[in-house]
């Protein structure tokens, strides 16, 4: 199957910085990206979706001003967890959309382990 | 929105049996069905996948069977392992959003568990 990474794997970081994370198809492009959280034992829950060369579209109650997307190429994709407090500390999981004709396939990143202090 | 239901939510088999878990959805909308098992600390990974224009697909030990006038989909593991073990994962492709594309609606999961 198609190959998404994740980078980093794990962070620790005070809180009120800044944490950026990286999600990057490694053998294919592509245009769309999402962007999930996921609580202990809890189901993958849509942050938003990341559009290559245009802005990322939020979902009800996502800060985008918190959560910055971009979205600057068509293997890249880094979300910024700004200002970060501890309840945001989470499981955040990228995926990435492989389009082959008409058939799309989303395939997923490792995920983050983000832990604020 | 499209509301994706899984059942059942845990699930422990002996192994060599086998597991099936069930999802429903209610987008008529949706065409491609994916299932995804998730191991502790890691990212969901695809292992099967349907799409609408098939009623059945199978790979080696696991199957996903679909009734698109029941709007049920359904993933079959035979011969269970322990390795099995893990979270479990049903999706589909819902079409409610053209501003967005075509967003992915997630079960809730079951945690299956292959008692050796």
């Amino acid at each position: 199957g198609a190959v998404v990474s994740q980078h980093p794997s794990r962070v620790i970081c005070k809180s009120g910085t800044s944490v950026k994370i990286e999600c990057r198809s490694l053998d294919f492009q592509a245009t769309t990206m999402f962007w999930y959280r996921q609580f202990p034992k809890k189901s993958l829950m849509l942050m938003a979706t990341s559009n290559e060369g245009s802005k990322a579209t939020y979902e009800q109650g996502v800060e985008k001003d918190k959560f910055l997307i971009n979205h600057a190429s068509l293997t890249l994709s880094t979300l910024t967890v700004t200002s970060a407090h501890p309840e945001d500390s989470s499981f955040y999981i990228c995926s990435a959309i492989r389009t082959s004709g008409d058939q799309e396939t989303q395939y997923f990143g490792p995920g983050t382990r983000l832990l604020v202090l | 929105g499209e509301n994706v239901e899984q059942h059942p939510s845990t699930l422990s088999v002996q192994e060599g049996d086998s597991a099936v878990i069930k999802c429903t959805y209610s987008d008529s909308a949706s065409n491609y069905f994916p299932w995804y098992k998730q191991e502790l600390g890691k990212g969901p990974q695809l292992i099967i996948d349907i799409r609408s224009n098939v009623g059945e697909k199978k790979d080696q030990r696991i199957a996903v069977t679909l009734n698109k006038t029941a709007k049920h989909f359904s993933l079959h593991i035979t011969e269970t392992q322990p390795e099995d073990s893990a979270v479990y994962f049903c999706a589909d492709r819902g079409n409610l959003n053209p501003n967005t594309g075509n967003q992915f609606y997630f079960g809730t999961g079951t945690s299956l568990t292959v008692i050796p």
